[in-house]
C-alpha cells in the first residue's frame, strides 16, 4: 500500500470548516484513499472513502486532486466533538478475504471555542 | 445502528497467563479483523478472518496467539502465554465485504494490562 503524509496537528475554531491535508504520491491507479477517525483511544471510526472523483457524505467531503497525489478532508462546521485524530489510508481492493488496514501517525485535529 | 461490541472493556491478567478477548461483530458482516494500538502508538493489523479461515496475519499474530468464531455470533482473539509487551487495546472489526462501500467497523475496545 501507498504510503501517506499528514501533519501531525491542526487546530481550528468551532464552527469553522477543518481542512485536513494528507501527500500519497506513490499512490497507484487501483488505490483508494480512505480516512477514519479516532477520538480519545476509542475503536477507530470511518469517515470517507474515494478513488479519484470527490465525494462526500454526511460527516465530510474528500477532495482528491487530479494526479491523485494529494487529498483534503473537509469538515465544514467543526464542533468539540471533532476532537480526535485523523488518519489518511491508501490500500487496494483486494479480493481474496480481507483486506487490511494500515494505519500512520494520523492529524490530530483539536477544534477549540 | 448495529455496532461491533467487546468484551471486557479491561482485562488484566499476569504474564504467563491466557486471555480470550471476544467480539461481537455486525451480525450480517463476513469479514472479521483484530487490531491492537499499544498506548501512545499506532493502532497495528493483527489478523483478518473469512470464511472460517485467516486470510492474512501479520508479523505480531505469532504462535501465542490464535483466533476462532467458534459460533455465528462471537469472535474470539486468544493469547495463550501473555507477555508484559501484550498489555494494548485490541480493537475488533467487521466489515460485510471488502470492496470499497462495505468499510471495517471497529468495537470500542478491550484494554488489556499484563503485569
Amino acid at each position: 500500500d501507498a504510503k501517506t503524509t499528514q501533519p501531525p496537528s491542526m487546530d481550528c475554531a468551532e464552527g469553522r470548516a477543518a481542512n485536513l491535508p494528507c501527500n500519497h504520491s506513490t499512490i497507484s491507479g487501483n488505490e483508494y484513499v480512505y480516512w477514519y477517525r479516532q477520538i480519545h483511544s476509542q475503536g477507530p471510526q470511518y469517515i470517507i472513502h474515494g478513488l479519484k472523483n470527490n465525494e462526500t457524505n454526511e460527516m465530510a467531503s474528500l477532495i482528491i486532486t487530479e494526479d491523485r497525489k494529494s487529498s483534503t478532508l473537509i469538515l465544514p462546521h467543526a464542533t468539540l466533538r471533532d476532537t480526535a485524530v485523523y488518519y489518511c489510508i491508501v490500500r487496494v481492493a483486494l479480493g481474496g478475504g480481507g483486506n487490511k488496514l494500515t494505519f500512520g501517525t494520523g492529524t490530530q485535529l483539536k477544534v477549540e471555542l | 445502528e448495529p455496532e461491533v461490541t467487546q468484551t471486557p472493556s479491561h482485562q488484566v491478567t499476569q504474564m504467563g497467563q491466557e486471555v480470550i478477548l471476544r467480539c461481537v461483530p455486525i451480525s450480517n458482516h463476513l469479514y472479521f479483523y483484530w487490531y491492537r494500538q499499544i498506548l501512545g502508538q499506532k493502532v497495528e493489523f493483527l489478523v483478518s478472518f473469512y470464511n472460517n479461515e485467516i486470510s492474512e496475519k501479520s508479523e505480531i499474530f505469532d504462535d501465542q496467539f490464535s483466533v476462532e468464531r467458534p459460533d455465528g455470533s462471537n469472535f474470539t482473539l486468544k493469547i495463550r502465554s501473555t507477555k508484559l509487551e501484550d498489555s494494548a487495546m485490541y480493537f475488533c472489526a467487521s466489515s460485510e465485504r471488502e470492496t470499497p462501500g462495505y468499510e471495517q467497523y471497529f468495537g470500542p475496545g478491550t484494554r488489556l494490562t499484563v503485569t
